[in-house]
């Protein structure tokens, strides 16, 4: 079983769009969850942490259900540069760090 | 700062062939960890490092062997190329164990024929 699983997208929305990722982990012992962007043949960069009691960076929102081991991500009104892969993070301790497979957002015009 | 440095951006080895990835990181960053990245299967982890002369297998080790002789430098060999590790493979670094984000280099697009 893979420790994180993504839904699978690909998401293509028109601008201003609200869209939002969906996100499990399977162990309970997770200790620190976030978000990541990957645009296409780059490395992955920070987007944002996720925090229990949910958090919110412009316009973007992520929350965390430790209950259901669940986490989200919400964007609302999409812009064209919020087109890349969305990949859901979570660290076990100990700098081991697992990735879902990513969530492709196109952001259409 | 440069950040995080991995070299070579991209290589092409033949099968049986043995090539050593660099990473070097200049942010002083106790942890230390390489990636693959493969369609569908998104970032798996193959080595991580916690210091200087610390390290632990992740997900998917097998090929690979890792070494931390300085804080500073990571490189991840592998030994006899396959064309499984045909890949994009990725360094990161970061400063401490829960919290704090992962810087990562630019990547190395591997190809094994």
């Amino acid at each position: 079983r893979k420790e994180v699983e993504q839904d699978p997208g690909p998401f293509n929305v028109p601008e201003g769009a609200t869209v939002a990722f969906n996100c499990t982990y399977s162990n309970s012992a997770s200790q620190s969850f976030f978000w990541y962007r990957q645009d296409c043949r780059k490395e992955p960069k920070l987007l944002m942490s996720v925090y229990s009691s949910g958090n919110e960076d412009g316009r973007f929102t992520a929350q965390l259900n430790r209950a259901s081991q669940y986490i989200s991500l919400l964007i609302r009104d999409s812009k064209l540069s919020d087109s890349a892969t969305y990949l859901c993070v979570v660290n076990l301790g100990g700098n081991q760090f697992y990735f879902g497979t990513g969530t492709s957002l196109t952001v259409i015009p | 700062n440069a950040g995080v440095t991995q070299t070579p951006k991209f290589q092409v080895l033949k099968t049986g062939q043995s090539m050593t990835l660099q990473c070097a990181q200049d942010m002083n960053h106790e942890y230390m960890s390489w990636y693959r990245q493969d369609p569908g299967m998104g970032l798996r982890l193959i080595h991580y490092s916690v210091g200087a002369g610390i390290t632990d297998q992740g997900e998917v080790p097998n090929g690979y062997n890792v070494s931390r002789s300085t804080t500073e430098d990571f490189p991840l060999r592998l030994l006899s190329a396959a064309p499984s590790q045909t890949s994009v493979y990725f360094c990161a670094s970061s400063q401490g164990q829960f919290r704090e984000k992962l810087f990562f280099g630019s990547g190395t697009q591997l190809s094994v024929l």
